[in-house]
């Protein structure tokens, strides 16, 4: 199957600052990624849709200027999180579909302190 | 609105003790049903996608069906190795993303 990589696998990071997540398709275009979010013993929630030279397209309740969603090529997509707080501590995970599947990256542990 | 439900929430086997997880979706028009392995801390990997009522799909110990309402993955004899959390989710016909369902949390206790 394809690759996806993300990194960092984990962040710990202080309450006010900002944190910037990297999704990589490795052996594959993806003009479309998806960012989700997952709390412990829940289900994956889709955070938005990255679309590649364009605007980010986020799920209702999701805060587009909070959760910022940058792809800027075929291969990379970012989400960065700014103005942290505890509240956003959680799973981040991104996926990049090829044909009609979707692969995730590893996943990134935020914990912000 | 599209749904997905899965059970049990968790399931414990012994070793060798055969048992299917079940997933009932309603979706306005499915592209495709998946099914996912999430090992703790990690991202889902990819197991299987049903695009037609009837398909089956195995690999291994495990076998998926799809019906027009649901879903079942047949997880046959399994071993220790075999515990993680199964995801199941829906992509609809009009767009890319995927609704995913809470998950089935499986043990298996050699």
């Amino acid at each position: 199957g394809a690759v996806v990589s993300q990194h960092p696998s984990r962040v710990i990071c202080k309450s006010g600052t900002s944190v910037k997540i990297e999704c990589r398709s490795l052996d594959f275009q993806a003009t479309t990624m998806f960012w989700y979010r997952q709390f412990p013993k829940q289900s994956l929630m889709l955070m938005a849709t990255s679309n590649e030279g364009s605007k980010a397209t986020y799920e209702q309740g999701v805060e587009k200027d909070k959760f910022l969603i940058n792809h800027a090529s075929l291969t990379l997509s970012t989400l960065t999180v700014t103005s942290a707080h505890p509240e956003d501590s959680s799973f981040y995970i991104c996926s990049g579909m090829v044909n009609t599947e979707a692969f995730f990256g590893q996943g990134t542990r935020l914990t912000v302190v | 609105e599209d749904q997905v439900t899965q059970s049990p929430e968790a399931l414990r086997l012994q070793e060798g003790e055969s048992s299917s997880l079940n997933c009932s979706y309603t979706v306005s028009g499915l592209r495709g049903l998946f099914w996912y392995r999430q090992d703790p801390g990690k991202g889902p990997e990819f197991l299987f996608t049903l695009y037609s009522a009837g398909e089956e799909k195995e690999k291994e110990r495990l076998k998926a069906t799809l019906t027009k309402k649901e879903s079942f993955l047949h997880i046959t004899a399994p071993k220790p190795e075999d515990s993680a959390t199964y995801l199941c989710a829906v992509s609809p016909y009009n767009n890319n993303d995927m609704r995913f369902g809470a998950g089935t949390r499986l043990t298996v206790k050699p």
